[in-house]
């Protein structure tokens, strides 16, 4: 059964800092990555999808990176501002894309970015 | 159109009321879904349509009850529901497969808020 870990839990920084927030995850065997953003009460805001052939992506302040072989991923967000405050979640997919892959979620990374 | 629009954005309902969760897409995705998010806890997988049909229901209580109407609309009709049924409640869509030899990813709505008194 796959399962999706993310460490940290919860982090803390000032603002302007450079940060990574990492996921595993047990089978290797995924069809893609995706970085989810969460605000508090609200829905989930897709941030960088990688799929199992890529290596990374990256979108203006933020790169995901993937490592199949390993179970791993990274999140890294370049001069962090409070606006990046949320919780980070990481999901996988599972064998094929659409109604045959269900997205098993990691509990997130609740990230506070102090002015 | 890039989005997934649910409605309402709030309820909150009595345990013997009978209400309805609306979800609509208009990105020509061809498979939907709704998934169940309690406080600090990370969204859980309640039902998927493919094409229409339902293809999986992860053992849902049938107070909860799905419907797809139309590839664009995915209903959730609430009925003789529990307090601890209070959640955030969410949809997604995806393209149902490959398009181009790639998936596109799922996209999620804003949730609607539900809670039971």
């Amino acid at each position: 059964k796959q399962e999706v870990t993310q460490i940290p839990a919860a982090l803390s920084v000032p603002e302007g800092e450079n940060l990574v927030l990492n996921c595993s995850f047990t089978d290797s065997a995924i069809y893609n990555l995706q970085w989810f953003r969460q605000d508090p009460g609200k829905g989930l805001t897709s941030l960088l999808l990688i799929q199992s052939s890529q290596r990374e992506q990256t979108s203006g302040r933020l790169n995901a990176s993937l490592d199949k072989s390993s179970g791993r991923s990274t999140l890294y967000i370049a001069a962090s501002q409070p606006g990046d405050s949320a919780t980070y979640l990481c999901a996988v997919t599972s064998g094929y894309g659409g109604s045959q892959g269900n997205l098993i979620f990691g509990k997130g990374t609740k990230l506070s970015v102090k002015p | 159109d890039t989005e997934v629009t649910q409605t309402p954005k709030h309820l909150v309902m009595g345990m013997t009321n009978k209400k309805s969760l609306k979800c609509e897409q208009h990105m020509g995705h061809r498979a939907m879904y709704w998934y169940k998010q309690k406080a600090k806890k990370p969204p859980e997988l309640m039902f998927v349509y493919s094409y229409e049909k339902l293809s999986i229901n992860e053992s849902v209580p049938s107070r909860f009850s799905p419907e797809c109407p139309n590839s664009s609309l995915l209903n959730l009709h609430l009925h003789a529901l529990q307090p601890e049924d209070s959640a955030l409640y969410l949809c997604a869509s995806s393209q149902g497969g490959v398009r181009d030899g790639r998936f596109y990813g799922y996209t999620f709505g804003s949730g609607t808020r539900l809670t039971v008194v």
